[in-house]
């Protein structure tokens, strides 16, 4: 078990490029979500997959924001042309549809927008 | 909407003391899950106890132990013998416990110093 893992840490853009971000969950769990956390804020909720089936977004997501989870592995966060205001902290989180379902958290992807 | 209000932004003990960092919560539901997790500076966000709101008896987790309150829709925790290691930002989180998305529901957080 090598834990949630998020590449890259850090990413530095500027305002109208595109960014990906990675998230390899715990193997075998079925269940991941993403969160965004921005400065004196709790992480928010943007979306999650039940293995590739991505079943809910929050209203943070707008359309510039997209997320894949191909053949239920690891997954993708897309921005395009970003935003001041997408700065913040990208969490992402995995868990097992089974027992207690805790989830557990990867270090995160920081973005600043330039 | 479920809320989750964390009203203590800092807080600081001594080594070895003991702090409770308080929350409390919004819900109109019965069947929920409630979690504290401890977010280090520069690593990644661990669960330190979690309880469920149809159990009465508080969970326990060593040092970690809460005061959960389901009327007052309270949820503190306390963190006895404190250590430095402890000094993190601390999340109080609800989850409902049907449906299908265990999406968590944040507060804000609790900033915890721990002095030598």
């Amino acid at each position: 078990d090598t834990g949630v893992s998020q590449n890259p840490r850090h990413k530095i853009t500027k305002r109208g490029q595109n960014v990906t971000f990675r998230c390899d969950p715990i193997s075998e769990h079925n269940r991941l979500y993403w969160y965004r956390q921005t400065l004196g804020q709790g992480p928010e909720f943007l979306t999650y997959f039940q293995n590739e089936a991505q079943l809910e977004k929050s209203r943070l997501l707008s359309d510039r924001f997209s997320a894949e989870r191909p053949k239920g592995s690891f997954s993708t966060l897309e921005i395009q042309r970003t935003e001041q205001g997408d700065s913040a902290m990208y969490l992402c989180a995995s868990s097992l549809v089974l027992g207690q379902e805790t989830q557990y958290f990867g270090p995160g992807t920081r973005l600043l927008v330039l | 909407a479920q809320t989750v209000t964390q009203s203590q932004p800092e807080m600081s003990v001594q080594e070895a003391e003991t702090v409770t960092l308080s929350c409390t919560y919004d819900t109109s539901e019965s069947d929920y899950y409630l979690f504290w997790y401890k977010q280090p500076p520069s690593r990644q966000m661990i669960l330190v106890i979690r309880q469920e709101a149809y159990k009465q008896q508080n969970a326990t987790e060593n040092r970690f132990s809460v005061n959960f309150q389901k009327a007052a829709k309270s949820f503190s925790l306390k963190i006895s013998d404190s250590q430095l290691g402890d000094a993190a930002m601390y999340f109080c989180a609800y989850r409902f416990s049907g449906g299908s998305n265990y999406k968590l529901t944040f507060g804000k957080g609790t900033l915890l110093t721990v002095n030598p």
